[in-house]
This record gives structure tokens, C-alpha cells and sequence, in this order.
């Protein structure tokens, strides 16, 4: 079955500090890709989003990710995180098919 | 103010007491979905609506109903809830996702709905 899997299920860094948050997918074929933030207490919202071009793209309050096609990897990073990027963060692929499918979650604690 | 809204946002029940989460969207969005998040389990689809008297199962829908009857709302619906069915629901929607390249578009949520069943 077709899968995204995110490496990190709780992520704890200090403010100032570097981000990468792992997301793989298992299709093999033409995908769309997002990654979507939930702050605490509230739903989740787009952070960016991959159709076509570019692969390294750009979001929401600082936020890049990029999509490497041979690794079916769309890792989301931020050179500097902030005590309000505290949140959890959903990667979700969409395929051909029809299906849009969403990662477990990472929960990112930044200490001020 | 563009929109997806639910009701309740907070309900604790028992089992067995038929409940409906109502889902209404203001964007004359086509598709709408409803989503279960668990911890660890990240989100789960329910059921999905490409359209109005359009419905379809996702991967966790046992348990749940849903209808489409108009195309601003998506209730979902437990028949007869059970504490497995304890969980935070959220509702989606989107202009219309079709099968190809570039079909998927970007979902619009609502604040969820923290189901507990005891």
C-alpha cells in the first residue's frame, strides 16, 4: 500500500537553531506534495505545497522544501526556528490516482 | 471569511448514543472530506465527497456514515459510537481533486471536533 512515512515523531530544538523534518513517500509516480502545520489548539493550515518546477519551494514564515524525485523525499526545513514554530507538521502526497494521503505527524517543541 | 465549520467542537457521549458532526462550508467547494486524528497515527481519511450525492469510503471508515445531500454540507455521522471512536475529527474541503498529474489542490479545514466516548 502506499505510504508516507515522517522519521521524527517529536522534534526538540533550541530557538535559533536549524530544522529539517524528514517525509517520504512510497508512489512511484507523478505526486503532489504538501506539508500543512497544525499550531496547538488550532486546525491545520497550508505551509507550501509541490505541483511541478522548481524543486525547491517556498512557504509560509520562512519555510522551504524541497523535492528530490530519486529519493521520494520532500524533507521540509527553516535555517532559524522560533518559539512560535512550536507545532506539529503533516506531510501529506497526493497521487494519480486520486488518493491524498497524510503522514503521522512530527510535534516540534522549540525552547525559547 | 472563507470557512469550513463544525459542531460540535467539544462532545463527550457514551456508547452507543447516535451522534452527527456537522461539517458547512462557505467556498462552493466541491470535495470535502472528513479526517480522524490520532496520536501517532497522524490523519486518517473517513469518507470523502467528490460532490454532491457523491460518496466514498477512505481508509478508516467503518463505524461512520456520511451523506451529501447539498454541496455546502458534510455531516458525519455515528450510528452507534464506541470508545475506539474516541478522537479529534477534522473536516476538509477543496476545490475538485481529480485523478492525473497536478489534480490534487489545497484543503481547507476546520477547527476540529474532540469526540469522546466513554
Amino acid at each position: 500500500a502506499q505510504s508516507v512515512s515522517q522519521h521524527n515523531h517529536h522534534v526538540i530544538l533550541s530557538e535559533a537553531a536549524s530544522l529539517e523534518l524528514g517525509c517520504n513517500y512510497s508512489y512511484g509516480g507523478t505526486v503532489n506534495l504538501f506539508w500543512y502545520v497544525q499550531y496547538p489548539g488550532q486546525h491545520l493550515q497550508l505551509l507550501l505545497k509541490y505541483f511541478s518546477g522548481d524543486p525547491l519551494v517556498k512557504g509560509i514564515k520562512g519555510f522551504e522544501a524541497e523535492f528530490i524525485k530519486s529519493k521520494f523525499s520532500f524533507n521540509l526545513r527553516k535555517p532559524s526556528v522560533q518559539w512560535s514554530d512550536t507545532a506539529e507538521y503533516f506531510c501529506a502526497v497526493y497521487n494519480q490516482g486520486g488518493k491524498l494521503i497524510f503522514g503521522q505527524g512530527t510535534e516540534l517543541s522549540v525552547k525559547p | 471569511e472563507a470557512q469550513v465549520t463544525q459542531n460540535p467542537r467539544y462532545l463527550i457521549t457514551v456508547t452507543g448514543k447516535k451522534l452527527t458532526v456537522t461539517c458547512s462550508q462557505n467556498m462552493n467547494h466541491e470535495y470535502m472530506s472528513w479526517y480522524r486524528q490520532d496520536p501517532g497515527l497522524g490523519l486518517r481519511q473517513i469518507y470523502y465527497s467528490m460532490n454532491v450525492e457523491v460518496t466514498d469510503k477512505g481508509d478508516v471508515p467503518e463505524g461512520y456514515k456520511v451523506s451529501r445531500k447539498e454541496k455546502r454540507n458534510f455531516p458525519l455521522i455515528l450510528e452507534s459510537p464506541s470508545p475506539n471512536q474516541t478522537s479529534l475529527y477534522f473536516c476538509a474541503s477543496s476545490k475538485p481533486i481529480r485523478q492525473g498529474a497536478s489534480g490534487a489542490n489545497v484543503l481547507t479545514f476546520g477547527a476540529g471536533s474532540r469526540l469522546t466516548v466513554l
